[in-house]
Formats: structure tokens, sequence, C-alpha cells
């Protein structure tokens, strides 16, 4: 079925330091987002994104928080700078259409901020 | 929060029973999702069913909805022991499918 791919799927840095999320959506899907995980806990949104602006955002979504999708490419997740609370696995997903409908999810990228 | 439940349940059952699990949510919803999680993957959608929907089935799996109790279940029947994963119910809101998760149940089937 439709991947969604998470590059790198693990990534250690020092508490201070910019760190980049990358996600590749399903090829053909419009609508992408970001779910932070923290360990035996639930999904919390973070930001969603369509059509090359941010529709949507929690109060999780920090202003060192950013995302884009330059011309197609990689969806990006860019934290800058990171703190030890962004410790947590971030979860990019995407769908076709918006509305009430399937979100394909990648298998995630863990963040250790030391 | 959306959900009535906060704490991630677990259960613990042998392989070959049934089991259901349950989720409350507070806000109204046209459409309650259940997704399944495997250790160190990504949710992965089981089952979507409608607010014009009572019942889904698919395969093993049976999804209810009572929206007038805002509440909703999965069933899983013949449970296999590839079945062990944390179990999340999500509404959506807005235009922009903005997925809103419950705690989840941890589903242990032991072979």
């Amino acid at each position: 079925g439709p991947k969604v791919l998470q590059i790198p799927s693990h990534q250690i840095i020092d508490m201070g330091q910019m760190v980049t999320l990358n996600c590749d959506p399903v090829s053909n899907h419009l609508y992408f987002y970001w779910y932070k995980q923290i360990l035996g806990q639930q999904m919390e949104f973070l930001v969603n994104f369509y059509n090359g602006k941010v529709m949507e955002k929690s109060k999780l979504f920090k202003d060192q928080f950013s995302v884009e999708r330059p011309d197609g490419s990689y969806f990006t997740l860019k934290i800058q700078p990171t703190a030890l609370e962004d410790s947590a696995v971030y979860f990019c997903a995407s769908s076709l259409v918006g509305g009430n409908e399937r979100l394909f999810f990648g298998h995630g990228t863990k963040l250790s901020v030391l | 929060s959306q959900w009535g439940e906060e704490n991630l349940q677990a259960l613990s059952i042998q392989e070959g029973e049934d089991v259901t699990m349950n989720c409350s949510y507070k806000t109204y919803t046209t459409v309650v999702q259940w997704y399944r999680q495997k250790s160190g993957k990504g949710p992965a959608q089981l089952i979507l069913i409608r607010s014009n929907e009572r019942e889904k089935r698919s395969g093993r799996l049976r999804a209810t909805l009572d929206t007038s109790s805002q509440s909703s279940s999965l069933s899983i029947t013949g449970t296999l022991a590839t079945d062990t994963a944390v179990y999340f119910c999500a509404t959506s809101s807005g235009s922009f499918n903005k997925l809103t998760f419950g705690a989840g149940t941890r589903l242990a089937v032991c072979p």
C-alpha cells in the first residue's frame, strides 16, 4: 500500500542545536501532518499543511517549530533551537483529501535531545 | 480534551478469544476512525465509521458508533498474536483533517 517514509529513524542532538526531520509523503497526497508521541502516550497533533501553508497548529507547535515543503520535495519539520522536552517520536502523515479521511503515517523519527 | 477516557488501558488475552475496546468522546464528530500501532511503527488505519452508520465490519473487525452517547467500540473476533498492538480511536474536525487521538488500549494477545 501507499507508504510515507521518514528520514532519519533516530536523531540524537544536543540541546540548543537545530534539527530537521524529513518526510517523503505518499506521492499524490495533498495534505500533510506532523504528530508528536512521547513514549507510551497518545499521539498529539502538531500541525497540518496544505497548498504550501500551515492550516492549523496546536499549542505544542511552539515558535521554535516550522514546517515547509519546498518545490514538492520532502515535507520537513524544523526545530530551532531544540529543548529537552522536544524529545519524542515525531510522526509524519499524509492524506489525499482533507476532511475526515484516512491518514497514512510513517514509522516515525525518534528525536533524543541531550 | 476531546476524549472522556484519559488513561491508556491495557488488556491481556489468549489467542482465539474475542475482545472489545471502547472509547468515548466529548465533542461533536461525524467520523470515528480506529488505528492500530504496532511497536516501533506508525499508526495504521483499521476502520472508519461515519455518524450515519451504527456498525461497520471489516474481516475480523467490527466497529460501532453511538452518537447519542458519543461512544465507539472496536471488536476483534478470534484474536491472533499478531493483533498485539495499541489501538487508538480518533475523531477529526475541521476541513483539514485534524485527527485527535484517544489515549489508546494496549492489547496483548498471548499465543
